[in-house]
């Protein structure tokens, strides 16, 4: 299995203002993946993060505002732009590993826009 | 497009009653599926999975079977326990090589001592 963190594990921001969220896996993943869970809500994926290119967003998400880096196997960023009070979610990132179909969460990061 | 469909929540139990959590599916192609259980206050957690047609899924207890017939992975478990409270989410993947997950709504469990 893979144990992944993330930085910061919450955060208040102001409405305007980016949040770039880190995330580490700790061994060698194939996928890396990054999700939205709105308040009371599942969870919606927002792209596939792609090493050394461009992610693959999904439908309703775009890069302007969602700007995903993944320059090696175990790291990626999720930058959220130009917040507004509905980007308040919890944002996980997600990995599978080397030989299993099943995908390892990171504890989420709890963002709040004011 | 690929979908879950799961139980509507929140379900309220008492310690040691039988639980059933329903989960039906719509995919194309040959899905794995997966139940995820997540704590409060915790990250998302893989509980079981199954990869193909009448697998069987089994961890703390709980148990779920791929049903291709009836494109059902219902989670039950004999005996619940308080520290089975948590929100339960079913999932699907159907490619592999691009692990990406759908999910259910969640199922909101509650257990009563």
């Amino acid at each position: 299995s893979a144990v992944i963190s993330q930085k910061p594990s919450r955060d208040i921001c102001q409405r305007g203002t980016s949040l770039t969220i880190q995330c580490q896996v700790d061994s060698q993943v194939t996928m890396m993946f990054w999700y939205r869970q709105q308040p009371g809500q599942s969870l919606t994926l927002i792209a596939t993060a792609n090493q050394g290119s461009e992610a693959t967003y999904e439908s309703g998400f775009v890069i302007d505002k969602f700007p995903i880096s993944r320059p090696n196997l175990t790291f990626s960023t999720l930058t959220v732009s130009n917040m507004s009070p509905e980007d308040s979610s919890i944002y996980l990132c997600s990995a599978t590993g080397l030989s299993q179909r099943e995908q390892y969460f990171g504890p989420g990061t709890r963002l709040t826009v004011t | 497009g690929d979908s879950v469909t799961q139980m509507e929540g929140p379900v309220t139990l008492s310690e040691e009653a039988f639980l059933t959590i329903n989960c039906t599916y719509t995919a194309t192609g040959y899905p794995s599926l997966f139940w995820y259980v997540q704590y409060p206050g915790e990250g998302l957690q893989l509980l079981l999975k199954a990869t193909k047609a009448d697998d069987k899924g089994s961890n703390k207890g709980f148990e779920a079977t791929y049903r291709k017939e009836t494109t059902s992975f219902h989670l039950e478990k004999g005996s619940v326990q308080v520290s089975d409270s948590a929100v339960y989410f079913c999932a699907l993947s159907v490619s592999f090589g691009n692990e990406k997950l759908t999910f259910g709504t969640g199922t909101r469990l509650t257990i009563i001592p």
